[in-house]
């Protein structure tokens, strides 16, 4: 069975200091991650995807298949990064398994 | 730019009321999908639909009903509410083999309802 644990509820950090949202994940095949990302107000939307290993708004996240986990990062958090993340793992048919969200408050 | 449209961004209902919410996707997307989100409970499925007229359960379809008489709509239909169906719904959209947009979901921007 497919299952996303994002072991945070929450995570409050301060203006330029490091981030990193936690997500592990279990699935016997090979995965497809996901990161959305919700800020107040408007709509779940991608942040990004494993496959595309790209940097978004200074966000990256990398696959490690030996500890199951495709943990969000940033350097420098800034308030805009005030937001309700998720992880998401797509498997075989196109359906998306979805972790319980972290709330990330940065302050300033 | 991928537009998914749910009707409603509010709505207020009575326990035992039929209730009907609407989204509609521009993308011609051949997947499309009903969520429930609740604080501390995460993006939960209820229903998807892969094709016209077809239908498949998700985690927690008790309670709820779907409907795809088109391609571009997927309605979610609650039969007698409850207020336990207090919730905010979320509708997406995706394509299984649009190159580097496959298997992306594309999200409403919710029906929050209030079952009284």
């Amino acid at each position: 069975a497919q299952r996303v644990t994002q072991p945070e509820k929450l995570l409050s950090v301060f203006k330029g200091a490091p981030v990193e949202l936690k997500c592990n994940y279990s699935y016997s095949g090979s995965p497809e991650l996901f990161w959305y990302v919700q800020y107040s107000r408007q709509r779940l939307q991608l942040l990004l995807r494993h496959i595309s290993r790209e940097s978004i708004k200074g966000f990256t996240a990398d696959l490690n298949k030996g500890e199951t986990s495709f943990h969000l990062k940033k350097p420098f958090a800034q308030e805009e990064d005030s937001a309700m993340y998720y992880c998401a793992l797509g498997g075989s048919n196109y359906k998306l398994t979805f972790g319980k969200g972290t709330l990330l408050t940065v302050n300033p | 730019d991928v537009k998914v449209t749910q009707s409603s961004r509010y709505l207020v209902k009575r326990t035992g009321e039929k209730v009907f919410l609407e989204c509609v996707q521009d993308m011609d997307h051949e997947n499309m999908f009903w969520y429930r989100q609740d604080p501390g409970l995460g993006l939960r499925l209820i229903y998807f639909s892969y094709d016209v007229k077809m239908k498949e359960k998700g985690d927690i379809p008790e309670g709820y009903s779907v409907s795809r008489e088109k391609k571009e709509r997927f309605s979610l239909i609650l039969e007698s509410a409850s207020t336990n169906q207090t919730s905010m719904y979320l509708c997406a959209s995706n394509s299984p083999g649009r190159g580097i947009a496959k298997n992306i979901q594309y999200f409403g921007a919710g029906t929050r309802l209030s079952v009284l």
